[in-house]
């Protein structure tokens, strides 16, 4: 167990919709990192926030935005879904900028 | 700009062979690299880090500035080391962490 915690799990969701995906970092880590895995494009970062400021952007859609809220959690919201949304989401935290991330489990995103 | 090429997206070998995945990187400073397993789609665990130069599970990587490399070895492969491994550079004022593509690493008995 790496102490970062997602959910839910699974999402099941039809095109259109949207969902939020929750991220609850390690105790202490101010950083949190989002990625998308699937299988055509592997791990695409997507966004990096540090102590409730958004540091770094990837290739995050203009559908999707994030936030990290004052007690360090985090939450990414995917918008407007289309099928080719369907991957896994990784949350990622650590202490600081540069040190060693730990990831959640992932939440796997079906959009049928 | 910070890129992580993995070349391999497959390697195959037999159990007891070595085992060699690569790992290239483009960035003008100095970069951290790590290397980051996912055994059956479960959550990315961290290997090993080029900083603390230390072998986890008979793995090792050096990083390699003139070659821009972060090889990952394992003179003895087993089978329990299948799995997908990602190559990643942390760096830059935002130290976005960046991946490879990653390699799934087969060994076969």
């Amino acid at each position: 167990d790496s102490g970062v915690t997602q959910t839910p799990k699974h999402l099941i969701t039809a095109t259109g919709q949207r969902v939020t995906l929750r991220c609850s970092p390690r105790s202490g880590d101010l950083s949190v990192y989002w990625y998308q895995q699937s299988l055509d494009q592997g791990l695409q970062f997507l966004i990096h926030y540090y102590n409730g400021e958004e540091r770094a952007k990837g290739n995050i859609l203009e559908r999707f935005s994030a936030q990290q809220f004052p007690d360090l959690h985090s939450e990414l919201n995917l918008s407007s879904l289309e099928l080719g949304d369907s991957a896994l989401y990784f949350c990622a935290s650590s202490v600081n900028v540069g040190t060693e991330a730990f990831f959640g489990q992932g939440t796997r995103l079906t959009v049928v | 700009a910070q890129r992580v090429t993995q070349p391999e997206k497959l390697l195959s070998v037999f159990k007891g062979a070595p085992v060699e995945l690569k790992c290239n990187y483009s960035y003008s400073g100095s970069p951290e690299l790590f290397w980051y397993v996912q055994y059956s789609r479960q959550r990315l665990q961290l290997l090993l880090r080029h900083i603390s130069r230390e072998s986890i599970k008979g793995f090792t990587a050096d990083l390699n500035k003139g070659e821009t490399s972060f090889h990952l070895k394992k003179p003895f492969a087993q089978e329990e080391d299948s799995a997908m491994y990602y190559c990643a550079l942390s760096g830059g004022s935002n130290y976005k962490l960046t991946f490879g593509k990653g390699t799934l690493l087969t060994v076969n008995p």
